[in-house]
C-alpha cells in the first residue's frame, strides 16, 4: 500500500514557464513533507520541506503548497530552468515514538526544455 | 560542507557472490538510514539505525542481508548471497532528527549489478 503517490511519471515544461510537480497522499499522521531533486547515479538532495500545519513554504524559486484537507502537496518551480531537469521524489515522515521514518513517493521526471 | 559518504559508487558482483557496501555519515548524525532505490521507484528503506541501535528492519531481507552500526558511526550493509533482483541504487542517508532539523543527506549512493 504506497502511502505517498507521484502519480504523473514525467512532466515536460518549456524554460521559464512554472512547473508544478504533485504529490498525493493517505497517511494523515505524517507531520512533516519533503521534496527531493535526484539526478542520474547521485543520491537525492534535499530541496524544501514544509510542516503539517502550514500550507505553504517559499525558497527562492521553489514553493511547496499543502492542502491537508485533500492530502495534496505540490512543489512549483518558477522560473523553470534546463538545471532543474531531474526526478523529483515527494517524501514524508510521520513520528514513531523515538524516531522518525521517511516515506518515498516513486517520483517525477522533470524534463526542462531550453 | 559534510557529506555522507558511501563506497563503493560502483560494483558488479555474481549472483551468489557476498557484497559489502560501506556508509558513513555526517558528523554528529544519530539516525542512519540505508534506503534500496530500483529505477522507476522511489526509495523503499531497507533498515534505520538510531545510534548504534536497529529502529526499523522489517522491509530488510533478513535471510540474505545484514547490516551494522558497531560504534553508532559509519554502517556497513551486506547481501550474501546476492541474486539477480538485488541490482539497484543502494542509499545511505543521515539526519539529527533533533525536532527542528527533520530532513535525511544522502550520499551519492552504490550502483550494484548483480550478473
Amino acid at each position: 500500500d504506497q502511502q505517498v503517490k507521484q502519480n504523473s511519471p514525467s512532466l515536460s515544461v518549456q524554460e521559464g514557464r512554472i512547473s508544478i510537480l504533485n504529490c498525493d497522499y493517505t497517511n494523515s499522521m505524517f507531520d512533516y513533507f519533503l521534496w527531493y531533486k535526484k539526478y542520474p547515479a547521485e543520491g537525492p538532495t534535499f530541496l524544501i520541506s514544509i510542516s503539517s500545519i502550514k500550507d505553504k513554504n517559499e525558497d527562492g524559486r521553489f514553493t511547496v503548497f499543502l492542502n491537508k484537507s485533500a492530502k495534496h502537496l505540490s512543489l512549483h518551480i518558477v522560473p523553470s530552468q534546463p538545471g532543474d531537469s531531474a526526478v523529483y521524489f515527494c517524501a514524508a515522515i510521520t513520528w514513531g515514538g523515538s524516531n522518525y521514518k521517511l516515506t518515498f513517493g516513486k517520483g517525477t521526471l522533470l524534463t526542462v526544455n531550453p | 560542507e559534510a557529506e555522507v559518504a558511501q563506497s563503493p559508487r560502483y560494483k558488479i558482483t555474481e549472483k551468489s557472490q557476498a557484497v559489502a557496501f560501506w556508509c558513513d555519515p555526517i558528523s554528529g548524525h544519530a539516525t542512519l538510514y540505508w534506503y534500496r532505490q530500483i529505477l522507476g521507484q522511489g526509495p523503499e528503506l531497507l533498515v534505520q539505525f538510531q545510534d548504534e541501535s536497529v529502529v526499523d528492519d522489517s522491509q530488510l531481507p533478513k535471510d540474505r542481508f545484514s547490516a551494522e552500526r558497531l560504534k553508532g558511526v559509519d554502517s556497513t550493509l551486506k547481501i550474501q548471497p546476492a541474486e539477480l533482483g538485488d541490482s539497484a541504487m543502494y542509499l545511505c542517508a543521515s539526519s539529527l532528527q533533533d525536532g527542528l532539523n527533520t530532513e535525511a543527506f544522502f550520499g551519492q549512493g552504490t550502483r550494484l549489478t548483480v550478473v
